[in-house]
């Protein structure tokens, strides 16, 4: 069974400190690992996806395979980064279909 | 690009009645749709995945006579609510992607209110 951990659903940081937003995962694959961000009153979107290793608004996630992680690092926070946070494995199921898992998701807010 | 519309984004209605939220993708062809389902406060709970030209897969505990899922083409799913009760009030989110292991791009969602 895949699982997505995110242990904190409320991160906050001040403006210019350096943000952590942790995701822990569990299968026994090669899952792909994403992260989706939502802003207030808007829908949910890609930040970033683990095979592209590109840098997102200055977010980099890195996949950790021996510590099941992908968490999401900035250095400076701004306060438009303050939004709504999920991690999300996909993975293939049985019959063969993707199965996408979303963790619980984190709260950021940063405060000025 | 790769838009993602849902309508409608708002419904409200009678308990017994059924309700049909459709997902179409705007520009690009969607092989694969999932339904989520959201309540206040909490993540998102993906309900079914389904491939066009197939029967749709539903997670655990999700009644497919009760959530009926239509993927006709690769441009627009249908998520029926059948027989709707106060208790499916909720919103409904739909997402698609154009391959295997690909991103996913989201629906606005559409906000369920069963009286």
């Amino acid at each position: 069974a895949q699982r997505v951990t995110q242990p904190e659903k409320l991160l906050s940081v001040f403006k210019g400190a350096p943000v952590e937003l942790k995701c822990n995962y569990s299968y026994s694959g090669s899952p792909e690992l994403f992260w989706y961000v939502q802003y207030s009153r808007q829908r949910l979107q890609l930040l970033l996806r683990h095979i592209s290793r590109e840098s997102i608004k200055g977010f980099t996630a890195d996949l950790n395979k021996g510590e099941t992680s992908f968490h999401l690092k900035k250095p400076f926070a701004q306060e438009e980064d303050s939004a709504m946070y999920y991690c999300a494995l996909s993975a293939g199921g049985s019959g063969g279909y993707q199965k996408v898992t979303f963790g619980i998701g984190t709260k950021l807010q940063v405060i000025p | 690009g790769a838009v993602v519309s849902q309508h409608p984004s708002w419904v409200i209605c009678k308990s017994g009645t059924s309700v049909k939220i459709e997902c179409r993708s705007l520009d690009f062809q969607a092989t694969t749709m999932f339904w989520y389902r959201q309540f206040p406060k909490q993540s998102l709970m993906l309900m079914a995945t389904s491939n066009e030209g197939s029967k749709a897969t539903y997670e655990q505990g999700v009644e497919k006579d009760k959530f009926l899922i239509n993927h006709a083409s690769l441009t627009l799913s249908t998520l029926t609510v059948t027989s709707a009760h106060p208790e499916d009030s909720s919103f409904y989110i739909c997402s698609a992607t154009s391959g295997r292991g690909g991103t996913q791009y989201f629906g606005p969602g559409t906000r369920l209110l069963v009286l």
